[in-house]
């Protein structure tokens, strides 16, 4: 498989469950990414993990815990959401973060949760 | 702070008509300027950059130009076709990023009508 996927592509789930979304990329990357998209807000960038190490937090709630065990691998941990957290999750990969090198990114298709 | 700002939608077209999506940005320095686009059901794809002033970026008959006089990097295609339809984002890197962010505008609807 090539490129960037992400399981489960929708999520239904409740105010009290604890759900996790997962990002692979196969493209030998070491810059990961979560976006959020929302039907009235511009894509918002979430986490960045370059080699691993989480380099941005964009002032995102505690309920949203990342997790980068490896350069290939991505996790978004939900917990106690909110119906307003309901948006499409993207996840993004790079070759990595050195400045200056401004490199591509590359997304995967998103994961549709919808908190009830 | 960064910003990015794109022509509200939905544009509506016929096929074969020209194209012009505008987008301007404000940031300091020489930002990296991109433009994405999201077909139905998917993530967003590169559809093509610029990472210099005067730069134009080029794709699949659609086109960009970093024009830095004007802060925008407009997209431009000469015929569309029912295949073009999407959801268009200009996004860019800031020149003082070191993280590797992408600020978004807001996305820009196409619809091309046979």
């Amino acid at each position: 498989e090539t490129g960037v996927t992400q399981t489960p592509r929708h999520l239904v789930m409740g105010m009290t469950n604890k759900k996790s979304l997962k990002c692979e990329q196969h493209l030998g990357h070491n810059a990961m990414y979560w976006y959020k998209q929302s039907a009235k807000k511009p894509l918002e960038l979430m986490f960045v993990y370059n080699f691993k190490e989480q380099t941005e937090n964009n002032s995102v709630p505690s309920r949203f815990s990342p997790e980068c065990p490896n350069s290939s691998h991505l996790f978004l941990h939900l917990h106690t959401l909110q119906p307003e957290d309901s948006a499409l999750y993207l996840c993004a990969s790079s070759q990595d973060w050195v400045a200056g090198s401004r490199d591509t990114q590359y997304f995967g298709p998103g994961t549709r949760l919808t908190v009830l | 702070g960064d910003s990015v700002t794109q022509m509200e939608g939905p544009v509506t077209l016929s096929e074969e008509a020209f194209l012009t999506i505008n987008c301007t940005y404000t940031a300091t320095g020489y930002p990296s300027l991109f433009w994405y686009v999201q077909y139905p059901g998917e993530g967003l794809q590169l559809l093509l950059k610029a990472t210099k002033a005067d730069d134009k970026g080029s794709n699949k008959g659609f086109e960009a130009t970093y024009r830095k006089e004007t802060t925008s990097f407009h997209l431009e295609k000469g015929s569309v076709q029912v295949s073009d339809s999407a959801v268009y984002f200009c996004a860019l890197t800031p020149s003082s990023s070191n993280t590797g962010k992408l600020i978004f505008g807001q996305g820009t609807t196409l619809q091309v009508k046979p």
